[in-house]
């Protein structure tokens, strides 16, 4: 199974600042027929369900403020964020689906300093 | 409007059984391979099993294979998770999730609540 790994846990910031979390795969997800990175980001909000915001690593899914972005490949990737604004508030889940079983990280709470 | 809804949550005893539903709408149900996330409270996500379009083919967490089936039945836009012997450890809720073509999910319901408890 591919375990995925994000830091922070918990992250702190200002509004306005910028918001970096991490995800770290235990093998990588870069499929190198197609060059493309098995991997997305999810922003989850209390009593919501995940919402999509990130996938093959970098690609922003439509109607995701341009303030989020995708980087990294291989095994190692990261989620900015580069403006806090309130509603940024939640849990930021990494997923890998590079192969099955399907694994998410244990989640980064991202809240306002 | 691109809606996924589950149904068929609640309270069942420890080696109970129950079926979940989720009803597609909005979109052609039939071109999508189609997962089951569950997430326990206070908790993380956590796969379940995934579904490919016509139903040949299924995938699941180590933690419920032999225990959970997924199906799904495209004339009627409706995927399904039976769920049998059922452990307090299932106790989550349940999002079923549409895979846009890679894996990922990018529309998904609400999610059914699952308690087992006696």
């Amino acid at each position: 199974d591919i375990v995925v790994i994000q830091s922070p846990d918990s992250l702190a910031v200002s509004l306005g600042e910028r918001a970096t979390i991490n995800c770290r795969s235990s093998q990588s997800v870069l499929y190198t027929s197609n060059n493309k990175n098995y991997l997305a980001w999810y922003q989850q909000k209390p009593g919501q369900p995940p919402k999509l915001l990130i996938y093959w690593a970098s690609t922003r899914e439509s109607g995701v403020p341009d303030r989020f972005s995708g980087s990294g490949s291989g095994t190692y990737f990261t989620l900015t964020i580069s403006s806090l604004q309130a509603e940024d508030v939640a849990v930021y889940y990494c997923q890998q689906y590079y192969s099955t079983p399907i694994t998410f990280g244990q989640g980064t709470r991202l809240e306002i300093k | 409007e691109v809606q996924l809804v589950e149904s068929g949550g609640g309270l069942v005893q420890p080696g109970g059984s129950l079926r979940l539903s989720c009803e597609a709408s909005g979109f052609t149900f039939s071109r999508y391979w189609m997962h089951w996330v569950r997430q326990a409270p206070g908790k993380g996500l956590v796969w379940v099993s995934r579904i490919n379009s016509d139903g040949s083919g299924t995938s699941y967490a180590d933690s419920v294979k032999g225990r959970f089936t997924i199906s799904r039945d495209n004339a009627k836009n409706t995927l399904y998770l039976q769920m049998n012997s059922l452990r307090a450890e299932d106790t989550a809720v349940y999002y079923c999730a549409r895979d846009p073509g890679g894996g990922g999910g990018d529309v998904w319901g609400k999610g059914a609540t699952v308690t087992v408890s006696s």
